[in-house]
């Protein structure tokens, strides 16, 4: 397998601009998970999905994220208008164990916004 | 909420010293625990996992971590390290729902620096 593939690996764009992030979780996994991480805030969960249907997104930092699983081998997060301080790593994350929930990482995107 | 606290925010050590890294949850019921690991410029690797049973876990590299029920705590060892396990450590945490995955919940992390 594969295992979690995310694209771009990295992305450098303007403030104001739309960035778009993609993620194939691994083949057969029914969780899906967007985290960021910074320096001073950690690893947070963003938002996640079970069977494709958005469960939790109060991690959702503001009305410019938005996140889309429209299958189960894709999802999407977009950020528009992009800020600098939305500059981050974001990492995709799949899980085939809804119970025990043991969560395989994608390489992450490195986002600078400038 | 649950969250989790790593005490150690950067840790040295030599190399063949031991090592321990501890990790404090806050949460009353059932939950599965995590250790990932980030060597530089890498993704999140899941170094071991706790769910039921035996609390001393072994996971992959020679790393084994003991949870202990009545002090919240899910400490990272080994006995001896290596220069290539410099890396962020990260533990994680997530309640054990048995209905649905949920998001976990992540320290801040401890950098490790092995020295040569």
């Amino acid at each position: 397998d594969a295992g979690v593939i995310q694209s771009p690996r990295h992305e450098v764009t303007e403030m104001g601009q739309e960035v778009t992030l993609r993620c194939k979780p691994i083949s057969g996994h029914n969780s899906l998970f967007w985290y960021r991480q910074t320096m001073m805030r950690g690893l947070e969960l963003l938002i996640y999905f079970n069977n494709n249907v958005p469960i939790d997104d109060s991690g959702m930092p503001e009305d410019r994220f938005s996140a889309k699983m429209p299958n189960a081998s894709f999802s999407t997060l977009k950020i528009q208008p992009s800020e600098p301080r939305d500059s981050a790593v974001y990492f995709c994350a799949s899980s085939g164990d809804r119970a025990r929930n043991e969560q395989f990482f994608g390489p992450g995107t490195r986002l600078t916004v400038l | 909420a649950q969250s989790v606290s790593q005490h150690n925010h950067h840790v040295i050590l030599s190399e063949a010293a031991s090592l321990e890294l501890g990790c404090n949850y806050s949460y009353g019921g059932t939950v599965n625990l995590f250790w990932y690991v980030q060597y530089p410029g890498q993704h999140l690797q899941l170094l071991l996992k706790y769910f039921s049973g035996d609390p001393l876990v072994k996971g992959i590299k020679g790393f084994e971590a003991e949870f202990i029920k009545s002090k919240f705590s899910f400490n990272l060892r080994k006995p001896s390290v290596q220069w290539s396990d410099t890396a962020e450590y990260f533990c994680a945490v997530n309640p054990y729902s048995g209905g649905g995955a949920d998001g976990l919940t992540f320290g801040k992390g401890t950098h490790l620096i092995i020295q040569p």
